[in-house]
C-alpha cells in the first residue's frame, strides 16, 4: 500500500498473444493485492484477487503472481480475446487497510 | 453486476455550486469508500464510511463530506465546485473476509464542472 507502480502504461497485443502486467507496491505489510478490469464508460471490475499467502493463483485464463520478497506482484492473461481490451488496476490497501492505493492503469488492445 | 448502484450517472455543474451524488451499496455490506478518477488516471481514495461514521480520509479538502444511513447507503457532497473537480465519482462497497476487504464498484458518476 501507500504508493504502487504500474507498468506498462499500454500494451497491445493479438489475438491469441499472452499479455504481462507488472506492479510494485511499498508497504511490506500489505497482505491483499486485487486486480481491475475497466472498459470505458463503467466502473473498475474486480477480476481476480490475491492474499500475501499464496505465491499464484489462476482463474481460467488470468493468474497472478506474487513475490513478497520482491514487493511485486503480476497479471497474466493467456489467449487474449478482443474482448479483453480494456484499462486494467493493480491496488493494494493503505496502511490504516481502509482504501486501496491504485496504479495508474494499463490500457490493454488485442486485436483480431 | 457488482449490486452497486450510483446516481446520477452524468451531472453538469457550475463552479462554485454544491453538488450530492449518491450510492446504494450491495446487500450485506456495511462499509461504502468513495474514489475521485480523473481522466487518464487511477482511483484516487476520497474517505470511507463504516456504521455511518467515517472511517478514514484521503488528501481531498473539507469541502468534499459524505454521510452513511442506516441502510448503509451513501451521500458524497462536494461545496464550491472547481474546474479540477471534474471527474469520475465511484463508490465502492466493501466486506471483509478472511481477514482482508474486498470492493465491488459502482459504474460511477461523470462530474462535468464548467
Amino acid at each position: 500500500g501507500e504508493n504502487v507502480e504500474q507498468h506498462p502504461s499500454t500494451l497491445s497485443v493479438q489475438e491469441g498473444d499472452s499479455a504481462v502486467i507488472k506492479c510494485t507496491y511499498s508497504d511490506s505489510a500489505s497482505n491483499y493485492f486485487p486486480w481491475y478490469k475497466q472498459e470505458l464508460g463503467k466502473g473498475p471490475q474486480l477480476i481476480i484477487d490475491i492474499r500475501s499467502n499464496v505465491g499464484e493463483k489462476k482463474d481460467q485464463r488470468i493468474a497472478v503472481t506474487l513475490n513478497k520478497t520482491a514487493k511485486h506482484f503480476s497479471l497474466h492473461i493467456t489467449e487474449t480475446q478482443p474482448e479483453d481490451s480494456a484499462v486494467y488496476f493493480c491496488a493494494a490497501p493503505n496502511q490504516a487497510g481502509t482504501a486501496l492505493i491504485f496504479g495508474k492503469g494499463t490500457t490493454l488492445s488485442v486485436s483480431s | 453486476e457488482t449490486g452497486v448502484t450510483q446516481s446520477p450517472t452524468h451531472l453538469i455543474k457550475t463552479r462554485g455550486q454544491q453538488v450530492t451524488l449518491r450510492c446504494s451499496s450491495q446487500s450485506g455490506h456495511n462499509t461504502v469508500s468513495w474514489y475521485q478518477q480523473a481522466l487518464g488516471q487511477g482511483p484516487q481514495f476520497i474517505f470511507q464510511y463504516y456504521r455511518e461514521e467515517e472511517n478514514g480520509r484521503g488528501n481531498f479538502p473539507p469541502r468534499f463530506s459524505g454521510l452513511q444511513f442506516p441502510n448503509y447507503s451513501s451521500e458524497l457532497n462536494v461545496n464550491a465546485l472547481e474546474l479540477d473537480d471534474s471527474a469520475l465519482y465511484l463508490c465502492a462497497s466493501s466486506r471483509t473476509q478472511g481477514g482482508v476487504t474486498e470492493a465491488f464498484f459502482g459504474q460511477g458518476t461523470r462530474l462535468t464542472v464548467v
